[in-house]
């Protein structure tokens, strides 16, 4: 099956420091991959969609200059989370989504928790 | 505004027992439906989708779920429980502009 990895698994930071952290699908090409942010005991919220060599498309509250989207390939988005605070601590998930985008079926990668102290 | 509902935020069950877990959404046009089952200390992974065709769909370990359009339901359920099923059950439709919007997840603690 589609199998997408995100790297790292967990990292901690300092406050005001930047964090990248990578999603890869790693036996197909996703043209389409999306960001989700999780609180504990929470759902997942969708933060925005990339698509291979354009713009991500950001939700509505999510700001595009902190949380710096890029999906260069159709194996690889990445998220940089600029200047972090402990606010943006959270479990971040990416997923991936070959041909026609979200309708067709979306694969997770296992997340990434980032503690900024 | 779309949106999904699940009905219960924990549930507890003994093994053996049957599982009925609740799901509605809101959303007049064309919806894809799925459910997640999220192991504790694991990723998201799919139990079963709907797309188009039979609305009882039968997913893996056991699941099932019934699309009832009229109702705007698609409920998760399962004849009898495990231990191992014990996890995080999330809810999730894509409906206009093809988003994933899930349900706000409900725990399920199977008692051995």
């Amino acid at each position: 099956g589609a199998v997408v990895s995100q790297h790292p698994s967990w990292v901690i930071c300092k406050s005001g420091t930047s964090v990248k952290i990578e999603c890869r699908s790693l036996d197909f090409q996703a043209t389409t991959m999306f960001w989700y942010r999780q609180f504990p005991k929470q759902s997942l919220m969708l933060m925005a969609t990339s698509n291979e060599g354009s713009k991500a498309t950001y939700e509505q509250g999510v700001e595009k200059d902190k949380f710096l989207i890029n999906h260069a390939s159709l194996t690889l988005s990445t998220l940089t989370v600029t200047s972090a605070h402990p606010e943006d601590s959270s479990f971040y998930i990416c997923s991936a989504a070959s041909g026609g985008g979200a309708y067709n079926e979306q694969f997770f990668g296992p997340g990434t928790r980032l503690t900024v102290l | 505004a779309q949106s999904v509902s699940q009905h219960n935020h924990h549930v507890i069950l003994s093994e053996a027992a049957s599982l009925e877990l609740g799901c509605n959404y809101s959303y007049g046009g064309t919806v894809n439906l799925f459910w997640y089952v999220q192991y504790p200390g694991q990723h998201l992974q799919l139990l079963l989708k709907y797309f188009s065709g039979d609305p009882l769909v039968k997913g893996i370990k056991g699941f099932e779920a019934e699309f009832i359009k009229s109702k705007f339901s698609f409920n998760l359920r399962k004849p009898s429980v495990q231990w191992s099923d014990t996890a995080e059950y999330f809810c999730a439709v894509t409906g206009q502009g093809g988003k994933l919007i899930f349900g706000q997840g409900t725990e399920l603690s199977v008692k051995p």
